[in-house]
Parts: structure tokens; sequence; C-alpha cells
């Protein structure tokens, strides 16, 4: 099955500044790339995707590439906010196929003021 | 603003009773996922269903958990019996087959 790993586990910038997660998959045949933001005792929530028919979506401060040859995508956030704070996570799966989304273990942004 | 809709929202339970939780997917979405989330283990999917037939429950122990959608409008989840081992939140989702899956609220299920 797929597996996906997630960089880094923790990540701490400064108000203002950028933040890039990395996420690696497994599996050749997965084709979409959702990303999800979880606040503390909320529900994970559906920021942004990318189907594996793109190399790169934006969405106002947000964006997400994908290397198809690396098995490789990566979430951006620009102009970071204290807002922003929360657990991303990425995932991956193969439409139409037998195996749910695959998530990544997270990774615990903090904005700094 | 439609959302996917989990009862109970908190669960408190002696090991060894009987849970079950419900979940009612959006109206018109075809697919249905229930995931477990704990900090040592993060997301595990325990069940996907598509168009209400199970398609993966891989990662569900099948000696106490269970899952089912005996229609469109809800999809369940039991334990029997549970244990402490068991206390976790359990999210349900639903999504199309085109990929996406919105998560509901989530159980907090604490297993004593």
């Amino acid at each position: 099955g797929e597996n996906v790993e997630q960089h880094p586990s923790t990540l701490s910038v400064q108000e203002g500044d950028s933040a890039v997660i990395k996420c690696t998959y497994s599996d050749s045949a997965s084709n979409y790339f959702p990303w999800y933001k979880q606040e503390l005792g909320k529900r994970p929530q559906l920021i942004i995707d990318i189907r594996s028919n793109v190399g790169e979506k934006k969405d106002q401060r947000i964006a997400v590439t994908l290397n198809k040859t690396a098995k490789h995508f990566s979430l951006h956030i620009t102009e970071t906010q204290p807002e922003d704070s929360a657990v991303y996570f990425c995932a991956a799966s193969r439409v139409g196929g037998a195996d749910g989304l695959t998530f990544g273990k997270g990774t615990h942004l903090i904005i700094q003021p | 603003d439609a959302r996917v809709t989990q009862t109970p929202r908190h669960k408190v339970t002696e090991m060894g009773q009987e849970v079950t939780m419900r979940c009612q997917p959006i109206l018109g979405h075809n697919t249905v996922f229930w995931y477990r989330q704990t900090m040592m283990q993060g997301l595990e999917l325990l069940a996907y269903f598509r168009n209400r037939a199970p398609l993966d429950d891989s990662g569900m122990p099948k000696d106490r958990f269970s899952a089912e959608m005996p229609d469109a409008t809800l999809a369940t989840l039991k334990i029997q019996p549970s244990e402490p081992r068991d206390s976790a939140v359990y999210f349900c989702a639903s999504g199309f087959e085109a990929g996406e899956a919105f998560f509901g609220q989530g159980t907090r299920l604490t297993v004593v």
C-alpha cells in the first residue's frame, strides 16, 4: 500500500516569513494529493489539493507543488499569520482505487509573533 | 453549509462495553471513510465505503471492530468489546470518487 512521509514534524517561523512542508509518497499510481489543516480540537479541513496532471497550484497565500518523478510534493505558505498556526497533514491516494487517503504524520506549524 | 455529522461528540465507557459511533455523510457523497487519530499513530484509515459497499477495512481490528452503511445517510462504527487502547478520536469523512474527503467533527472516545 501507499506510504507517505512528511517533514518536518515541527516548524517554527516568524510571522510574515514563509513556511514549507514536504511530503514524499511511495506508490507511483497515486494521483491525488490534498493538504489538510487541523486546529487544536477541531476536524482536519481541506485547504488545497493537486492532481497528478499539474505541477503547481496556488490559492492566495498557499501553494502546492508536485514532482511526480521524485514522488514528492510540498506545501508553501507565504506571509504567514498567527492564524496559520495549526497541524498540517499531507495525504495521497489513487482516485477510483480501493484504498482511501493515506496521511503523513503531520507538521505542527508555529507562527512566532 | 453541508457538513458531515458525527454522534456522539464525546463518549466515556468502561472496558468491555460496546461502543457505537454514527456518521451522516454529506448528501450526495458516495464515499465514506472512518479514520482513527492518536498522537502516536496519526490518522489511520479503518474503513472505506464506496456506494455503501466496503472497499477497504484492512486497517481495522476485525475481532472487535465492525463498520457498516445500512443506508446512504448513515455509517456506523462499532467496537465490541472496547479496550483502553481504543481511546482516540474517531473521524468520519465523506466525498466523491474524485478524491476529496470532508471530515466530521469526530467522536472523542475514552475507554477506562
